[in-house]
């Protein structure tokens, strides 16, 4: 049974780095899929951040610019996002997910984890 | 992008009532690559269909989608007390993904 979990600071200053980690569980990630992330907050709703192949390619979101980096470490078997420069608009609950046909594909997700911008 | 936009805002239904949720899309999604989730209060969106018509392992066969385009449906045919939840639709077909922003399903 495969299983993603987030995790991370719950907190994070303004203008620093948004780090958060997704650990896979009953799949090895560089098998096959798609692993992405996505995050929801009241007043965006579901927005689709990127994702990250299980060879390694990138698919950013262009709304992120060049504040996100994603990147797998297939010995610890989790992937990682992380966002630079963040505003009171970056806080939101941020899932994790894999997704099987398309880089954009979510199909099963984490239980998500909350970040909250804030000085 | 492609912008998807989901109505109604609110569907107020009696249990074993049917009911219909609409999604257009502004452009052609990209092999009907479009997904139907659940979600309830403090919890993950949940997979219920997949490429439009196809139900996700495990998902009820009350759940159904239908549709090609830019005009998708999700019909659940006779509710259950634990349908009343939002529904999302995304598609995924073209990065950057995007999502609907929901139809509620209450009761009435």
């Amino acid at each position: 049974q495969t299983h993603l979990q987030e995790s991370g600071p719950g907190l994070v200053k303004p203008s620093e780095t948004l780090s958060l980690t997704c650990t896979v569980s009953g799949y090895s990630i560089n098998s096959n899929y798609f692993w992405g992330w996505i995050r929801q907050s009241p007043g965006e709703g579901l927005e689709w951040i990127g994702s990250i192949s299980h060879s390694g390619t990138t698919y950013y979101n262009p709304s992120f610019k060049s504040r996100l980096t994603m990147s797998l470490d297939t010995s610890k078997n989790h992937f990682s996002l992380s966002l630079s420069s963040v505003t009171a608009a970056d806080t939101a609950v941020y899932y994790c997910a894999r997704g099987a046909s398309a880089p954009a594909a979510a199909g099963f997700w984490g239980q998500g984890t909350l970040v909250t911008v804030s000085s | 992008e492609i912008v998807l936009t989901q109505s109604p805002g609110t569907l107020s239904l009696s249990p074993g009532e049917r009911a219909t949720l609409s999604c257009r899309a502004s452009q052609s999604v990209g092999s009907n690559y479009l997904a139907w989730f659940q979600q309830k209060p403090g919890q993950a969106p949940r997979l219920l269909i997949y490429a439009a018509f196809n139900r996700d392992s495990g998902i009820p066969d009350r759940f159904s989608g239908s549709g090609s385009g830019t005009d998708f449906t999700l019909t659940i045919s006779s509710l259950e007390p634990e349908d009343f939840a939002v529904y999302y639709c995304q598609q995924y077909g073209t990065t950057p993904g995007t999502f609907g922003q929901g139809t509620k399903v209450e009761i009435k």
